[in-house]
């Protein structure tokens, strides 16, 4: 139990264009959802948390309007990186918890190359 | 956010046992994740710490005290698979369950 996948698991695109990232829970519903940075040889950083059909919430210095968050559902969030640039190349990983348990399940990442 | 703190590195040869530290700021605190995260992967959970004391599964144990701020991971028998990045993950109280790593510590198993 507790798998949470992510879609695409790899994508380059050209500077200036938007991707989305899908992450979901198969087998619970995730009441909570994080999505985190991580640069290479570093730790996980939070960019956000996003409670199924609320706004999320963005952690200091994290763009909204450049990171969009929709969580519309309990078993699916996406992140919006919108008009992306070289220095958003980066691992973004997906996390999913149920309720009030602490736990979090991770998805198996999102790498993106922006070129 | 407050400090973790753990070890950058630690090598140990096949078989063996290593321990990794994790200190951190008691106030607010409310439980701790152990999480392995293999190179290009997402991380994998371990173990969550919530009360002192050990808490063993298989050949990985974690250890907590409350009033010392400090935390254990203890690998046993190490096999070449357990190399690794190790993340310690502190939730604290009011945060929402919002994950705050410390930095990770490669473990290198070597034959």
């Amino acid at each position: 139990g507790a798998v949470v996948s992510q879609h695409p698991s790899r994508v380059i695109c050209k500077s200036g264009t938007s991707v989305k990232i899908e992450c979901r829970s198969l087998d619970f519903q995730a009441t909570t959802m994080f999505w985190y940075r991580q640069f290479p040889k570093q730790s996980l950083m939070l960019m956000a948390t996003s409670n199924e059909g609320s706004k999320a919430t963005y952690e200091q210095g994290v763009e909204k309007d450049k990171f969009l968050i929709n969580h519309a559902s309990l078993t699916l969030s996406t992140l919006t990186v919108t008009s992306a640039h070289p220095e958003d190349s980066s691992f973004y990983i997906c996390s999913a918890k149920q309720g009030a348990r602490e736990t979090q399940y991770f998805g198996p990442g999102t790498r993106l190359l922006v070129l | 956010g407050q400090n973790i703190d753990q070890p950058t590195e630690m090598t140990a040869t096949e078989g063996a046992i290593v321990q990794i530290n994790c200190t951190y700021q008691t106030s607010g605190f409310n439980g701790l994740f152990w999480y392995q995260q293999h190179a290009g992967e997402a991380p994998t959970f371990l173990s969550y710490n919530v009360l002192d004391g050990l808490e063993e599964k298989g050949r990985f144990s974690s250890f907590l005290s409350r009033s010392k701020g400090y935390s254990y991971l203890l690998l046993k028998e190490l096999q070449m698979k357990d190399s690794a990045s190790y993340l310690c993950a502190v939730v604290w109280a009011d945060s929402w369950g919002k994950l705050q790593f410390g930095a990770g510590t490669q473990v290198v198993v070597t034959p």
